[in-house]
């Protein structure tokens, strides 16, 4: 089992849809857990992370954690044609500990 | 913008070269670490370097090497290359300690033919 798994995608939905991205992880020493955005031949860049169980809203955006699932996933509200990308889940065991990463999900949004 | 900067930006060696990538934290951030991202997989950790000191290391050969500087600056050295090593390489930088977030610089694109 690996230790962080995302579906690879791609998950295409229309514009002004909510996009549900999922993750699931092995190590229940997890503490930490983020969510990246990558566009293609581009570094992946933060836009979310959450320490906590329940929900955490940011803009369009809202992470979900449920720790006793070891689950984890990112709700894009109203997506947008430039939310097409490639989505990477990471966790860690908090503070300064390495991230560890799934493939990604590929997100297309139809105009 | 993150404010880490890498260069250089893409690379061309040959395999049996040597390579060195370089990376400049974010101001106020004391933690660098190191990533390869092959194509359509998600980052590996490499090491992580904490106040100039190796504070952890991922399934990499010794032949992947760093440096922490006192600015936080950092390098990754990697000896005898082979054609596996061509990847993204990416450092991100965080506050140590005081925080788990870790910001990506744009990357190294390393060819190895």
């Amino acid at each position: 089992q690996k230790e962080v798994e995302q579906n690879s995608g791609p998950l295409s939905v229309p514009e002004g849809a909510i996009a549900s991205l999922n993750c699931t992880y092995s190590d229940r020493g997890s503490q930490s857990f983020f969510w990246y955005r990558q566009y293609s031949g581009k570094s992946p860049e933060l836009i979310m992370f959450i320490y906590s169980n329940g929900d955490k809203e940011d803009g369009r955006f809202t992470a979900q954690l449920n720790k006793a699932s070891q689950y984890v996933s990112l709700l894009i509200r109203d997506s947008q044609p430039s939310d097409s990308a490639t989505y990477l889940c990471a966790v860690n065991k908090g503070g300064n500990t390495p991230l560890v990463f799934g493939k990604g999900t590929r997100l297309s949004v139809i105009a | 913008e993150t404010g880490v900067t890498q260069s250089p930006t893409h690379l061309i060696k040959t395999r049996g070269q040597q390579v060195t990538l370089r990376c400049s934290s974010q101001s106020g951030h004391n933690t660098v670490s190191w990533y390869q991202q092959a194509l359509g997989q998600g980052p590996q950790f490499i090491f992580q370097y904490y106040r100039e000191e190796e504070n952890g290391r991922g399934n990499f050969p010794p032949r992947f090497s760093g440096l922490q500087f006192p600015n936080y600056s950092s390098e990754l050295n990697v000896n005898a290359l082979e054609l596996d090593d061509s990847a993204l390489y990416l450092c991100a930088s965080s506050r140590g300690a005081l925080g788990g977030e870790q910001y990506f610089g744009p990357g190294t694109r390393l060819t190895v033919t």
